[in-house]
């Protein structure tokens, strides 16, 4: 059974610094891995979405990387702003699973000003 | 292009109560889910509609939670009778096609039971 983990669960930095976030899963059979931005009371949006023949996927200052042999995949938030306050989730899909997610628990960010 | 609706947003009942979510999806989308996200966790999935069939109910509870998709459109999920543990966020998505990627949410009932 495919299990997907984020650490840390929660991260405070400050305006302008790079944000990391960290997914692992534990079956590497994935057919691809998307990440999502859940903000309060609010459904989720999908930023990134990574084939599994890829290593990353960039939109403006996000970059996602993925290394299926180890299982892990990486999001990178460049210079980050307090409007990049939410909770990151991390969600794998096999190739046979017709469109379902597994999910991780999700690091909620805030970035102070 | 107007997004997947739920209503209502917040409900709180009393264990052993009754309670029902509604999700009217994006116009056009075949396929709907229905998630339950507990506090601190990723959204599981409860349920996938074709249409109005079943493709995916594996993780649904059914000795207490139903749902339909009448006539392939909007969709109802019910809880009957309602314990402590289902407190929640249910969360209704829709994607053009069974096996997209895609999926467009929305913004959740959140159920508190007590």
């Amino acid at each position: 059974k495919q299990e997907v983990t984020q650490i840390p669960a929660a991260l405070s930095v400050p305006e302008g610094e790079n944000l990391v976030l960290n997914c692992s899963f534990t079956d590497s059979a994935i057919y691809n891995l998307q990440w999502f931005r859940q903000d309060p009371g609010k459904g989720l949006t999908s930023l990134l979405l990574i084939q599994s023949s890829q290593r990353e996927q960039t939109s403006g200052r996000l970059n996602a990387s993925l290394d299926k042999s180890s299982g892990r995949s990486t999001l990178y938030i460049a210079a980050s702003q307090p409007g990049d306050s939410a909770t990151y989730l991390c969600a794998v899909s096999g190739a046979d699973s017709w469109g379902k997610f597994q999910f991780g628990a999700g690091t909620q960010v805030v970035v102070t000003p | 292009e107007a997004g997947v609706a739920q209503s209502p947003r917040y409900k709180i009942i009393e264990k052993r109560q009754s309670v029902a979510f509604w999700c009217n999806p994006i116009s056009g989308h075949a396929t709907l889910y229905w998630y339950q996200q507990i506090l601190g966790q990723g959204p599981k999935l409860l349920i996938q509609f074709q249409n109005n069939g079943v493709v995916d109910d594996s993780q649904l509870p059914k000795d207490r939670f139903s749902a339909e998709r009448l006539k392939g459109v909007d969709s109802t999920l019910k809880i009957q009778p309602a314990k402590l543990e289902d407190s929640a966020v249910y969360l209704c998505a829709s994607s053009p096609t069974p096996d997209s990627y895609e999926q467009y949410f929305g913004p959740g009932t959140r159920l508190t039971v007590t």
